[in-house]
């Protein structure tokens, strides 16, 4: 199913190393966000947009860095300054609005591995 | 500050049987909460809302801001209802549109034997 895609499906990675993870979508929405889910503590979010060119961080952005140049795409970059990268990342996306329409709508995932 | 609380990581029960998948949350100002699902080799989705006050394959949520809960119940579970369930709450602004971004419980595995 498209709407909202995300590459890699894994990710290796080497100590030290940058790495970006891509998130598309499809579906028009105004906002994009990306969430780390790690056993045991649910999803925690990273980063958000609402809004091309705009974005907040969320309550684990250490580490990494975002950006919202088009309304298609937040790729999400894992720097070396992350402590404890390996995760399932989660990338998702809604319209702005009425809180009647507040749902996301999240990407299959890509799982980084450190080595 | 937001928070959810999901007090089960693991929840077992047979087929038919009654089901509630526990939430607590805090949060200063008007919620929003909901209910998503992932099931097995698939995507994260959602469930149910509030707001909505809707069923959804026999589940109901109901919202108690006395108790600060919202607890997600279905009186006879099936097998297909096994999955990872988690509660998420998001907050709602005076003129009703939603502030987008949703802080997670820690989630519940919920397995329906046979």
């Amino acid at each position: 199913d498209g709407g909202i895609t995300q590459s890699p499906k894994y990710l290796f990675r080497k100590e030290g190393q940058n790495v970006t993870l891509s998130c598309e979508q499809n579906l028009n929405h105004d906002a994009m966000y990306w969430y780390r889910q790690d056993p045991g503590q649910g999803l925690r979010l990273i980063y958000y947009s609402q809004i091309v060119n705009d974005f907040q961080k969320g309550d684990i952005a250490e580490g990494y860095s975002v950006s919202r140049e088009k309304k298609e795409s937040f790729p999400l970059t894992v720097t070396s300054a992350q402590k404890n990268p390996t995760a399932f990342y989660l990338c998702a996306s809604s319209i702005t609005g009425l809180a009647e329409y507040n749902e996301q709508f999240f990407g299959p995932g890509t799982r980084l591995t450190v080595l | 500050a937001q928070r959810v609380t999901q007090p089960e990581k693991l929840l077992s029960v047979f087929k038919g049987a009654p089901v509630e998948l526990k939430c607590n949350y805090s949060y200063s100002g008007s919620p929003e909460l909901f209910w998503y699902v992932q099931y097995s080799r698939q995507r994260l989705q959602l469930l149910l809302r509030h707001i909505s006050r809707e069923s959804i394959k026999g589940f109901t949520a109901d919202l108690n801001k006395g108790e600060t809960s919202f607890h997600l119940k279905k009186p006879f579970a099936q097998e297909e209802d096994s999955a990872m369930y988690y509660c998420a709450l998001s907050g709602r602004r005076a003129g009703g549109t939603s502030y987008g971004k949703l802080t997670f419980g820690q989630g519940t595995i919920l397995t329906v034997h046979p």
